[in-house]
């Protein structure tokens, strides 16, 4: 599996944007780019996922780089309840195995 | 809230108890898994099943026994743990591969 590489820890201001990046630099052509997060005491949440293009939905952005070796996750406007551990992850050729690295631990302030 | 039902919530056993964790979803999904996450870590895999058939075991040793009796249900059935196992345990869930995994709020499990 590739090994993805983030930021141990971020801190955004509520109504910003965050932008929180993410380096995989050995992700091979066919493996996905999947964003998860985890408040305090739930399981992890699915945000987004991507191949190649640029992806957004109504909880995010997934801005992708050509060369496929980083990407940067945007939440437009962060807010408190946002805070959270948010995992890269690049699952390998099957799909089925998700390796969780060690995240980024993203705090909102007021 | 979760689409992914798990119970219980929360689980205090001795290293000789035998008990289970239950994982139930009704979304039709295919594939089910479990994980295990340890205290400020981040969750590590242990099984998935697909089509209710043990597709991946990631040398989880054997006091852990899974079991996908139909497509809704996943079962992790726990014998001999030891204080080391203490962690949440996630269950999981998705249409398929390449498909986003929906997950459970996990059950927290303390062995004295």
């Amino acid at each position: 599996d590739a090994k993805t590489t983030q930021p141990p820890s971020m801190d955004c201001a509520e109504g910003r944007a965050a932008n929180l990046p993410c380096n995989h630099s050995t992700i091979s052509g066919n493996e996905y780019v999947y964003w998860y997060r985890q408040i305090h005491s739930q399981g992890p949440q699915y945000i987004i996922h991507g191949l190649k293009n640029n992806e957004t939905n109504e909880m995010a952005s997934l801005i992708i780089t050509e060369d496929r070796k980083s990407s940067t996750l945007i939440l437009p406007h962060a807010t408190l309840r946002d805070t959270a551990v948010y995992y890269c992850i690049v699952t390998e050729t099957s799909g089925s195995r998700l390796t969780f690295g060690e995240g980024t631990q993203l705090t909102v302030n007021p | 809230d979760t689409e992914v039902t798990q119970t219980p919530k929360h689980l205090v056993m001795g290293m000789t108890n035998k008990k289970s964790l239950k994982c139930e979803q009704h979304m039709g999904h295919r594939a089910m898994y479990w994980y295990k996450q340890k205290a400020k870590k981040p969750p590590e895999l242990m099984f998935v099943y697909s089509y209710e058939k043990l597709s991946i075991n990631e040398s989880v040793p054997s006091r852990f026994s899974p079991e996908c009796p139909n497509s809704s249900l996943l079962n992790l059935h726990l014998h001999a743990l030891q204080p080391e196992d203490s962690a949440l345990y996630l269950c999981a869930s998705s249409p398929g591969q390449f498909q986003p995994q929906h997950f459970g709020d996990g059950t927290r499990l303390s062995i004295l």
